[in-house]
This record gives C-alpha cells, sequence and structure tokens, in this order.
C-alpha cells in the first residue's frame, strides 16, 4: 500500500522559513514526479510545485516562485518543500502527492500538514 | 494560465439520484483532465483521469467525459458515501489548475 506522510508543518511568523517533508512507503520514490499542492481554509486546491524523477526539473507556481524549493533524496525515500520568506497567504494544509503514471495527475495523496504564518 | 470552472457550485440529491458535475476550461485540453473527491478534513483521492478513464479501486458508478474545454463527471446512482465536494483539475500545462469544486449534499 502506498503511503506519503508529510511532516514540518506549524505556526510561524509573517517571513519566516519552514521545511515540510513527505516520507514514502510502498513505493520507489525515485520512478515518479512528485508533487506540492496547498489549501487554504475553507478553499480550493493549488498546485505549488512538481519536481522530476532525479531532480533535473522543477516547476513552481508564480506566487511561490523565488520563496519555496522542492526537493528530493531517492535515496531516503522523502520528498520536501523548504519556504522562506513566509506570507500570510501561504497558510494553507500542503500535501505531497505522487504523480500518475500517465499524466499529470495526483495518484496518491499524503495525509497533509498544517502551515499557519501569522504573528 | 488556464483557468477551470465548474457547475453548480452546489447541488442537493438523495440517495440514488443520478448527479451530473460539469467542467470548463479556459481553453482546449485535450483530455488532460482529471476528478477528485475530498471529503472534509480527509485529502482528496483521484477519481478519474485522463477525462474518462476510472482510477484503481473506484466503483463504477462513476464515470467521466469529454474532451476539448468541456468535460462531465457522472454519479450513475448517489451512494451515502459519495456527499463530498469533488474538483476538476486540467493537466494540460504547468501550472496544473483546479476548478473552484462542487458540494454533493444531501437534500
Amino acid at each position: 500500500e502506498v503511503q506519503l506522510v508529510e511532516s514540518g508543518g506549524g505556526l510561524v511568523q509573517p517571513g519566516g522559513s519552514l521545511r515540510l517533508s513527505c516520507a514514502a512507503s510502498g513505493i520507489t520514490l525515485s520512478a515518479y514526479w512528485m508533487t506540492w499542492v496547498r489549501q487554504a481554509p475553507e478553499k480550493g486546491l493549488e498546485w505549488v510545485a512538481n519536481i522530476k524523477q532525479d531532480g533535473s526539473e522543477k516547476y513552481y507556481v508564480d506566487s511561490v516562485k523565488g520563496r519555496f524549493t522542492i526537493s528530493r533524496d531517492n535515496a531516503k525515500n522523502s520528498l520536501y518543500l523548504q519556504m522562506n520568506s513566509l506570507r500570510a497567504e501561504d497558510t494553507a494544509v500542503y500535501y505531497c502527492g505522487r504523480r500518475g503514471a500517465s499524466g499529470d495527475w495526483v495518484a496518491n495523496w499524503g495525509q497533509g500538514t498544517l502551515v499557519t504564518v501569522s504573528s | 494560465d488556464i483557468q477551470m470552472t465548474q457547475s453548480p457550485s452546489s447541488v442537493s440529491a438523495s440517495v440514488g439520484d443520478r448527479v451530473t458535475i460539469t467542467c470548463r476550461a479556459s481553453q482546449g485540453i485535450s483530455s488532460w483532465l482529471a476528478w477528485y473527491q475530498q471529503k472534509p478534513g480527509k485529502a482528496p483521492i483521484l477519481l478519474i483521469y485522463a477525462a474518462s478513464s476510472l482510477h484503481g479501486g473506484v466503483p463504477s458508478r462513476f464515470s467521466g467525459s469529454g474532451s476539448g474545454t468541456d468535460f462531465t463527471l457522472t454519479i450513475s446512482s448517489l451512494q451515502p458515501e459519495d456527499f463530498a465536494t469533488y474538483y476538476c483539475q486540467q493537466a494540460n500545462s504547468f501550472p496544473f489548475t483546479f476548478g473552484p469544486g462542487t458540494k454533493v449534499d444531501i437534500k
């Protein structure tokens, strides 16, 4: 069974930093593109970032470019999201996800970790 | 960016009803569309990918159709566990955008 488990969320002040982790089991992460998707409280879903199997390609939504960095450690079967210069509008549940085999949909989701940016 | 719209924004239905949700893309996306179900406090789950392919383990009462800019998700006979919010998502070009969601609740 595929399991993705996020950690690292919490309360942070505006301008602060946080690093999210996603540990995978039941799959070999190195075989898949991986993604982060977020959901602000009572709002819809927003695709944040993608990373290729070997980390050679990364894509970010405009609102986080230059502030967030997606990375992976295939030896540890883990995905990361380094978030800097955090803003109130970054407050959300952050989900890691595994890209589908045939297209850019999220075939498997983690349970999510809540990031709250507030003073 | 490609904008995704959904209609209706909410629908009240009874167990056994047929429910249809529509998703429209601001430009053609071929069949690069997925549908997800999300229940309160839970992560979304993939229902349909490539516009009409059923994801593994998803009941056959769910079906998807469409291509280009107009798509539909149909639940043929609504079950109690289907009351949730449904999102479409375009997978044609980054950033991969989601629709605003359609909430299906109990009439």
